[in-house]
């Protein structure tokens, strides 16, 4: 059975950079049928989309956070992880790591169908001094 | 501002049938891309619900059906139980950003 972890650390100060590793089990992340997506919920709000990366290393970004955002994979290591640098308060949330169901159509991955069908259970993040 | 709204809550008694809406515009849903549902109980993990428009996953009751029409799709949820009380959350894809759009979520309460 698909498992993944959030782990890093629940407290950041404000203008420094936010590490999220997220570890996946009972499957490969080398799997070429599957991206790997970070989404967030800050309180009182709804999800949104941060990003995901694929095996080989090719990622999607949200836009609107995509000057701020790293996401790298670790196959060895069976990992992927977020960076977010220049935190603010707005970016207090709970941070989910997800598997990404996205659609290879004409030798190009599409996200118009995508979606997420297994995730992590979150991990709190507040950006506070 | 969710690109995609939901109403921020519903309420049902055991038993009945009640619907979640999900309203976007002409490049999300209106743009015929898919949506999916997904429930969530505070502090665990999200589940997929219903994925392209009204397909369930393995394990998930037909009792959760999902449909489109035009800008719009709904969640429905029939036979209403106790352990259905939990936050739901539509996703699409939007066009004018190239980014997948979640709705605000709504809460259900079982009363």
């Amino acid at each position: 059975q698909l498992q993944l972890q959030e782990s890093g650390p629940g407290l950041v100060k404000p203008s420094e950079t936010l590490s999220l590793t997220c570890t996946v089990s009972g499957g490969s992340i080398s799997s070429h049928s599957y991206y790997w997506g970070w989404i967030r919920q800050p309180p009182g709000k709804g999800l949104e989309w941060i990003g995901s990366i694929y095996y080989s290393g090719s990622t999607y970004h949200n836009a609107s956070l995509k000057s701020r955002v790293t996401i790298s994979v670790d196959t060895s290591k069976n990992q992927f992880s977020l960076r977010l640098n220049s935190v603010t308060a707005g970016d207090t949330a709970v941070y989910y790591c997800a598997r990404h169901v996205v659609t290879l159509r004409f030798l190009e991955w599409v996200l118009t169908e995508s979606y997420f069908d297994n995730w992590g259970q979150g991990s709190l993040v507040t950006v506070s001094s | 501002q969710s690109l995609l709204t939901q109403p921020p809550s519903v309420s049902g008694a055991p038993g009945q049938r009640v619907t979640i809406s999900c309203t976007g515009s002409s490049s999300n849903i209106g743009a015929n891309y898919d949506v999916h549902w997904y429930q969530h109980l505070p502090g665990t993990a999200p589940k997929l619900l219903i994925y392209g428009d009204n397909n369930r996953p393995s394990g998930v009751p037909d009792r959760f059906s999902g449909s489109k029409s035009g800008a719009s799709a709904s969640l429905a949820i029939t036979g209403l139980q106790a352990e259905d009380e939990a936050d739901y959350h539509c996703q699409s894809y939007d066009s004018s950003l190239s980014d997948v759009v979640f709705g605000g979520g709504t809460k259900l309460t079982v009363v």
